[in-house]
């Protein structure tokens, strides 16, 4: 059973676009919801984070957007860069989860000069 | 500080064969995991720990088993080597004071298995 759902597998943007990646979940016990980025032959590094009594968070390119009535979440990078171009993982985190981070399947972003 | 650190960074296995996959943290982190990586499936859950001496299963824990003797290390151990279980593994440690501690990744060890 999955429960965090990440779409879309991959995404290819040009350079100045804004790149999109959306994730949903089940367990309404969440309250922690991380988004990962990976650069080949690296391991996962946290970009943003958010918790669900705020709808959203933006650190600089990087927003999350979070929709607790639907159980929806997504990332949105805003002037994308082909330095962004990385696979990005959803995560959610609940307190009664025993602390165990449950990922989503990735998005492979390729952005384009 | 060191961070998360993995050994080997890869490996090639017979099946059958068996192994201990290494991890190390020097931050001082109550909170250690595993994952593995494979394609389309993103990171799937192994093994964790909340502390010395207390291990639980994630989402896939069959043919591999875990033990945490000392709060710095958490080896993962394959008992026989199957091919399923060529895959990336990635160790991970956090604080567990803050619950949105962020978790930090080892750099992950490529695991082939023939």
């Amino acid at each position: 059973q999955q429960q965090v759902k990440q779409s879309p597998q991959s995404l290819i943007v040009q350079k100045g676009g804004i790149s999109i990646i959306n994730c949903a979940y089940e367990n309404t016990a969440f309250d922690y919801f991380p988004w990962y980025q990976q650069f080949p032959g690296k391991g996962p590094a946290l970009l943003i984070a958010i918790r669900p009594d705020v709808s959203e968070k933006k650190e600089g390119r990087f927003t999350i957007s979070f929709n607790k009535s639907a159980k929806q979440f997504s990332l949105h990078i805003m002037d994308s860069q082909p330095g962004d171009s990385a696979t990005y993982f959803c995560a959610a985190r609940g307190y009664n989860q025993g602390g165990k981070l449950i990922f989503g399947q990735g998005t492979e972003l390729s952005v384009k000069p | 500080n060191a961070g998360v650190t993995q050994t080997p960074k890869f490996q090639v296995l017979k099946t059958g064969q068996s192994m201990t996959l290494q991890c190390a943290q020097d931050m001082n982190h109550e909170y250690m995991s595993w994952y593995r990586q494979d394609p389309g499936m993103g990171l799937r859950l192994i093994h964790y720990s909340v502390g010395a001496g207390i291990t639980d299963q994630g989402e896939v824990p069959n043919g591999y088993n875990v033990s945490r003797s000392t709060t710095e290390d958490f080896p993962l151990r394959l008992l026989s080597a199957a091919p399923s279980q060529t895959s990336v593994y990635f160790c991970a440690s956090r604080g567990v004071a803050d619950r949105g501690s962020e978790q930090y990744f080892g750099p992950g060890t490529r695991l082939t298995v023939t």
